[in-house]
């Protein structure tokens, strides 16, 4: 079955905008998760979505924002981008994200390479 | 809150050399705890995982075993191949009343370079 699809791989902004990121995770799995790494940072949780709802949140500025729609697929946004958003934004699904064993197995996409200049 | 903590790397090794990577953690109750790696370019892939202590957890040749006296939880493999370079990272995702919730707390990660 298809892995989990992020869109685009490559983004260039300028300060000041803003970008929108998309995941489409493996069919029937309902937890969409993103995580930003960066070299200094490394991996950090940003948030999670379930069933159309925000159900955890990592410690990121209110320009970091996501959704997630009723087929699963989820989108963040960052806006007013700032040099220190430069970073692989990966996206993680799983079946449940939360509960025992395999429901909460994170599968990963490649990632969006965003630099901000 | 949660931490985990990895050996400081790069790791440099020659192929069939064995490998440890150590990892500990920080976690209220009773955390599942996993290995990812990631290749370059790519994102990551769960190498092994372990949910309760004692549990070993094991992949391609890699094992891990989840000591909850030692709050550890050392990446190990008896044999490398060059094909083993890439960055390793340990991870934990809380549990509470036997449920794991979805999100992950990651080490720094491990760089590993395997020579021929």
């Amino acid at each position: 079955k298809a892995g989990v699809t992020q869109t685009p791989r490559y983004l260039i902004k300028t300060r000041g905008q803003q970008v929108t990121l998309s995941c489409s995770p493996i069919s029937g799995h309902r937890s969409v998760s993103w995580y930003q790494q960066t070299p200094g940072q490394g991996l950090q949780f940003l948030f999670e979505y379930f069933s159309e709802t925000q159900r955890n949140k990592g410690n990121f500025p209110g320009r970091f924002s996501g959704r997630q729609f009723s087929n699963s697929r989820s989108e963040m946004n960052v806006s007013t981008l700032e040099l220190g958003d430069s970073a692989l934004y990966l996206c993680a699904s799983s079946l449940e994200g939360r509960g025992t064993g395999s429901n909460t197995e994170a599968f990963f996409g490649q990632g969006t390479r965003l630099t901000v200049v | 809150g949660n931490s985990v903590t990895q050996m400081e790397g790069p790791v440099t090794l020659s192929e069939e050399a064995f490998l440890t990577i150590n990892c500990t953690y920080t976690a209220t109750g009773y955390p599942s705890l996993f290995w990812y790696v990631q290749y370059p370019g790519e994102g990551l892939q769960l190498l092994l995982k372990a949910t309760k202590a004692d549990d070993k957890g094991s992949n391609k040749g890699f094992e891990a075993t989840y000591r909850k006296e030692t709050t550890s939880f050392h990446l190990e493999k008896g044999s490398v191949q060059v094909s083993d370079s890439a960055v390793y990272f340990c991870a934990l995702s809380e549990r509470a009343g036997g449920t794991s919730y979805g999100k992950l707390t990651f080490g720094q990660g491990t760089i590993l370079t395997v020579h021929p």
